[in-house]
């Protein structure tokens, strides 16, 4: 397997943008993640969802942000419009069943800019 | 609710040294806890995780660590360093049947030659 995949791996674009985040999970995974990584605020979960389902996005930070996951193989995040405080690495990550402890497989992330 | 602190953002060590880096959680409930390494432009990777059964975990690359309840703490090993050892290291912590990990700040070490 080619583990989880994203795209792009870099990505700046100027404020007010729509900006579109893609990943491929693993296939068999059941549950995708997607994380945003800064030095300020660390790692924080936006979304996750199971069996294509969103279940939790209590951390999205505004209705800017949205993700969708169309089918198992496929999800996107959007941010439109995009702001200079976006600029971060986002990480998709999946997993067969974390409730029981499966670790996470993390992609290598999209580097955002925002200009 | 859960959560993890890291002391100590940065960590140098001599090469054949050895890594110890500190974690401590707080959780409501039994904790499942976990390391994962970050190599610069790359995901992250587990190196090792804590469920159930023994406290002492055994992981990837010569790593350990060891559930210390009394403690609240779940510190990481590694007895020789190496130059590939060079990455961040974060601790994470997720209560029993949850489903989202919560991380610490991470833990840059460098290795010195």
């Amino acid at each position: 397997d080619a583990g989880v995949i994203q795209s792009p791996r870099h990505e700046v674009t100027e404020m007010g943008q729509e900006v579109t985040l893609r990943c491929k999970p693993i296939s068999g995974h059941d549950y995708l993640f997607w994380y945003r990584q800064t030095m300020m605020r660390g790692l924080e979960l936006l979304i996750y969802f199971n069996n294509n389902v969103p279940i939790d996005d209590s951390g999205m930070p505004e209705d800017r942000f949205s993700a969708k996951m169309p089918n198992a193989s496929f999800s996107t995040l959007k941010i439109q419009p995009s702001e200079p405080r976006d600029s971060a690495v986002y990480f998709c990550a999946s997993s067969q069943n974390p409730g029981q402890g499966e670790k996470l497989f993390f992609g290598s992330g999209t580097q955002l800019s925002v200009l | 609710a859960q959560s993890v602190t890291q002391l100590g953002s940065h960590v140098s060590v001599s090469e054949g040294a050895l890594v110890l880096l500190r974690c401590n959680y707080s959780s409501s409930v039994p904790p499942y806890l976990f390391w994962y390494v970050q190599y610069p432009n790359q995901g992250l990777q587990l190196l090792l995780k804590y469920t159930t059964g023994a406290t002492l975990v055994k992981g990837i690359n010569g790593f350990e660590a060891e559930f210390k309840k009394s403690e609240t703490s779940f510190h990481l090993t590694k007895p020789s360093a190496h130059m590939s050892d060079a990455a961040e290291y974060f601790c994470a912590v997720k209560g029993f049947n949850d489903y989202k990990l919560s991380f610490g700040a991470g833990t840059t070490v460098t290795v010195r030659a």
